[in-house]
């Protein structure tokens, strides 16, 4: 596709289920980025992916956060247990090294 | 790491009127980023510009490096580029990029 495109655009659960959130980058951007959005706020770093290593996690809130991308492309972020706090708008973003990111529309999360 | 922040805060502009967004940065950077985001949360990327002076129509940013800051102008403002305006750096090694409040700007008619 033309863009960044994540997966589902919104999805409820309750509290204590696991979720999988799915993010596809543009072709051949080798960085990817999730971000947390909290209503109102600013953007939180979550994790950082060169290819499928991740050079930088420093900012995934808890153990229950985990990240993996595969094939230098799609990268699914999961949260375990969910909690009421972990409400909030997931947003993914690739870019090519020293140039500009593009984010997806982001994946809203309510935790009941 | 890198601490960024931003000014105003919230900017109330008439249509027309021109502006200036401030963003401040504690570190040297080799990566800096402007985005709007819309009422309908879309992010949109504005300007890659790690130094220099670049312009997009009725935008233009510049960033001093030496001086850790960067200005992003917006000309004869119109009602569309209300929204939130966000700032993001990164350090001299590439990866993350910590992104400053925002400055909520609202243009009236």
């Amino acid at each position: 596709g033309a863009g960044v495109s994540q997966s589902p655009s919104n999805k409820v659960t309750e509290k204590g289920k696991d979720v999988e959130l799915r993010c596809d980058p543009i072709s051949g951007h080798t960085a990817l980025y999730w971000y947390r959005q909290s209503l109102g706020q600013g953007l939180e770093f979550l994790i950082y992916f060169q290819g499928n290593s991740a050079p930088d996690k420093s900012g995934l809130p808890s153990d229950r956060f985990s990240a993996e991308r595969t094939g230098g492309s799609v990268s699914t972020l999961t949260i375990q247990r969910t909690q009421q706090e972990d409400s909030a708008v997931y947003l993914c973003a690739s870019s090519l090294r020293w140039s500009p990111l593009h984010f997806g529309n982001g994946t809203r999360l309510t935790v009941t | 790491g890198i601490q960024v922040e931003q000014s105003p805060p919230d900017l109330i502009l008439q249509e027309g009127a021109n502006s200036t967004l401030r963003c401040n940065f504690s570190d040297s950077v080799n990566n800096l980023q402007w985005f709007h985001q819309n009422p309908w949360g879309q992010l949109i990327n504005l300007f890659y510009i790690p130094s220099g002076t670049k312009q997009n129509g009725r935008l233009s940013a510049t960033t001093v490096a030496t001086e850790r800051y960067s200005l992003l102008y917006i000309s004869s403002s119109q009602t569309t580029d209300s929204g939130v305006y966000f700032c993001a750096a990164g350090g001299t090694s590439y990866g993350k990029l910590t992104f400053g409040q925002g400055t909520i700007l609202t243009v009236h008619p």
